[in-house]
């Protein structure tokens, strides 16, 4: 089956300018996640949804980040008056979600989106 | 916070060899998560091997193995018949185990893998 898709694979932005990015999630998994890579550096929690809903956001970085998940599927990751800072690739990932607790729950990654703020 | 730490930028290993990657991490539980996760330039993330921290096996799958050492709080990954499609960035991860089975992972650095011919 697909698995997570990213749009777009690249994004070349200036200083100032307003981003979105987008995540497809497998779908029926109900979580999402993003995460930031900057460069030599791993993946960084930025924000998790289950279903609709943030469930956790306190990767955010500050203010000029947003994510939504209107329906539950697709989620777009939000960027305001991008900064050359947010050069990073952008990574999605979702997972079935278990209502039993301490389940264990494999994240899938999407293959990211590079943003490059110029 | 929890933090995960991985000591070596860069390994190489020649072909058919078996090289061991080193991670280490602190946490204040005793329930979590531990995982290797594999990134070729694609960028796509996959995941290579997974421990339970209340699971005193280590655990295997084919030619990867871990070494899980809790009270040391260390995980290091032992690939064992290195072919030249393990040529990736290894990256060490964290999670707790939480109630609803769903919180996001905290990465190492990553080390680079090389082998070769």
């Amino acid at each position: 089956g697909a698995g997570v898709s990213q749009t777009p694979s690249n994004k070349v932005t200036e200083k100032g300018k307003y981003v979105e990015l987008r995540c497809d999630p497998i779908s029926g998994h109900t979580a999402l996640y993003w995460y930031r890579q900057s460069l030599g550096q791993g993946p960084e929690f930025l924000i998790y949804f289950q279903g609709t809903g943030a469930a956790d956001d306190s990767g955010l970085p500050n203010d000029r980040f947003f994510a939504v998940r209107p329906e539950g599927s697709v989620s777009t990751l939000k960027i305001q008056r991008t900064e050359r800072g947010d050069s990073a690739v952008y990574l999605c990932a979702s997972s079935p979600h278990s209502s039993s607790g301490g389940s264990y729950n494999e994240q899938f990654f999407g293959p990211g989106t590079r943003l490059t703020v110029l | 916070a929890q933090t995960v730490t991985q000591s070596q930028p860069e390994m190489s290993v020649q072909e058919a060899e078996t090289v061991t990657l080193s991670c280490t991490y602190d946490t204040s539980e005793s329930d979590y998560y531990l995982f290797w996760y594999k990134q070729p330039p694609s960028r796509q993330m996959i995941l290579v091997i997974r421990q339970e921290a209340y699971k005193q096996q280590n655990a295997t799958e084919n030619r990867f193995s871990v070494n899980f050492q809790k009270a040391a709080k260390s995980f290091s990954l032992k690939i064992s018949d290195s072919q030249l499609g393990d040529a990736a960035m290894y990256f060490c991860a964290y999670r707790r185990y939480s109630g609803g089975g769903a919180d996001g992972l905290t990465f190492g650095k990553g080390t680079h893998l090389i082998i070769q011919p």
